[in-house]
């Protein structure tokens, strides 16, 4: 079990430009969440899917964010165009359904840099 | 609304002492779940433990203890002869049932540093 594993593991990017996140969950869980951790507001649910159907996205935080599922088994979180307070660390995690009342499981994130 | 509360922003420790972290929830579903989880300097986030809200029994695992009080709504967490390693940001969070979905809420963290 390789895990949740997200790509890249560091962005660092010009304000304006267009930032792509990656995800790709454990084998066989149906539901993914992506998770922005900054200082001043911590560990913050952006959106989350389930069986590749965004269910909440009510934590984006502006229409220039984006969520996909194409498929089970990858993800993106689109941000476009970038501004410096996007800088943040990104997690994505996958579970089960029922699993996720005992735990997700997280990627080891995506820390975004824009200058 | 459901929310997690982490009063304790850093805590500061020499080795082999004993420190509780502390964490207060609020939920109006009858059935949750609570967690903590670890986040080291590598910044990772690592599950510890599950209870759900029909538990209260403490628990121990090594070196690690927690304290569920459904009374006052708290979650503690006790690390017992503290280590250098434990430094770390720890996190309590909230996942009601109503969600359906375990989606967790986390507190703000704290930061445990431990001196040698």
């Amino acid at each position: 079990d390789a895990g949740v594993i997200q790509s890249p593991r560091h962005e660092v990017t010009e304000m304006g430009q267009e930032v792509t996140l990656r995800c790709k969950p454990i084998s066989g869980h149906d539901y993914l969440f992506w998770y922005r951790q900054t200082m001043m507001r911590g560990l913050e649910l952006l959106i989350y899917f389930n069986n590749n159907v965004p269910i909440d996205d009510s934590g984006m935080p502006e229409d220039r964010f984006s969520a996909k599922m194409p498929n089970a088994s990858f993800s993106t979180l689109k941000i476009q165009p970038s501004e410096p307070r996007d800088s943040a660390v990104y997690f994505c995690a996958s579970s089960l359904p029922g699993q996720g009342l005992r735990g997700y499981t997280f990627g080891s994130g995506t820390r975004l840099t824009v200058v | 609304a459901q929310k997690v509360t982490q009063a304790q922003t850093e805590i500061s420790v020499v080795e082999k002492e004993d420190v509780t972290l502390d964490c207060v929830y609020e939920t109006r579903d009858t059935t949750y779940y609570l967690f903590w989880y670890k986040q080291p300097p590598s910044g990772e986030l690592v599950f510890l433990i599950r209870r759900n809200s029909f538990d209260e029994q403490n628990e121990i695992s090594g070196r690690y203890s927690w304290n569920f009080q459904k009374s006052t709504s708290s979650f503690n967490f006790t690390i017992t002869a503290s280590q250098v390693v434990d430094s770390a940001v720890y996190f309590c969070a909230l996942s009601g049932l109503s969600s359906n979905t375990g989606k967790l809420i986390f507190g703000q963290g704290t930061t445990l540093q431990v001196k040698p």
